[in-house]
């Protein structure tokens, strides 16, 4: 098992540019969330699926972000334009239910971008 | 009110004694309770998982839950230095789709000296 994948694991891009996060899920898995951490808001939830449906993305911050899933085993989260304050580690992290109950999430090892 | 809340720390205690973590929730709802650990740097990790209330045991953790206090803990024994990372408790909460997600806490920072 190979678990989440996420690329890449650093990004610098100039204000403005347009940011696209990579997300693989473990095979499997229903539940694909997407979150963001910074020393000072810590782990946000920004928006999750299941069965590759959007479920709740009430936590994206601003239009300039958007989330896909297009199929079980790949997903996206894009920033257009990017700006500073996006700068953070985002993390995607999936996780299988049973009977109503979800079981913890595994992150991917994450990526840091920075926006200059 | 937080939805999770966690003394930020940091948590000092010396090798080989008992680490304890604290973490309350606010939603009498949530049912599944989960404990993870995180390396500078690194992604979170899960450690430890609790549903019921009462204690829980996997080597030197154990979870313990109280949910008439809504009250989460974690008791790490004979702390080692390699345990000094933040620990993020994490509750379930069920949304106003009626599927459930997690909410973390921020975190609390744990130093075990040599």
């Amino acid at each position: 098992d190979a678990g989440v994948i996420q690329s890449p694991r650093h990004e610098v891009t100039e204000m403005g540019q347009e940011v696209t996060l990579r997300c693989k899920p473990i095979s499997g898995h229903d539940y694909l969330f997407w979150y963001r951490q910074t020393m000072m808001r810590g782990l946000e939830l920004l928006i999750y699926f299941n069965n590759n449906v959007p479920i709740d993305d009430s936590g994206m911050p601003e239009d300039r972000f958007s989330a896909k899933m297009p199929n079980a085993s790949f997903s996206t989260l894009k920033i257009q334009p990017s700006e500073p304050r996006d700068s953070a580690v985002y993390f995607c992290a999936s996780s299988l239910s049973g009977t109503g109950v979800l079981y913890g999430y595994t992150f991917g090892s994450g990526t840091r971008l920075t926006v200059v | 009110q937080k939805e999770v809340e966690q003394n930020s720390g940091p948590l000092s205690v010396p090798e080989g004694a008992i680490a304890s973590l604290n973490c309350t929730y606010s939603d009498r709802g949530s049912q599944s309770f989960f404990w993870y650990r995180q390396y500078s740097g690194k992604s979170p990790e899960l450690i430890m998982f609790i549903y019921s209330n009462g204690d829980k045991e996997d080597g030197r953790f154990t979870a313990q839950l109280n949910k008439a206090s809504q009250y989460v803990s974690l008791l790490i024994r004979d702390s080692q230095p390699s345990d000094s990372a933040t620990y993020l408790c994490a509750v379930t909460q069920r949304g106003n789709t009626g599927f459930q997600k997690l909410v973390f806490g921020t975190g609390t920072r744990l130093l075990v000296s040599p």
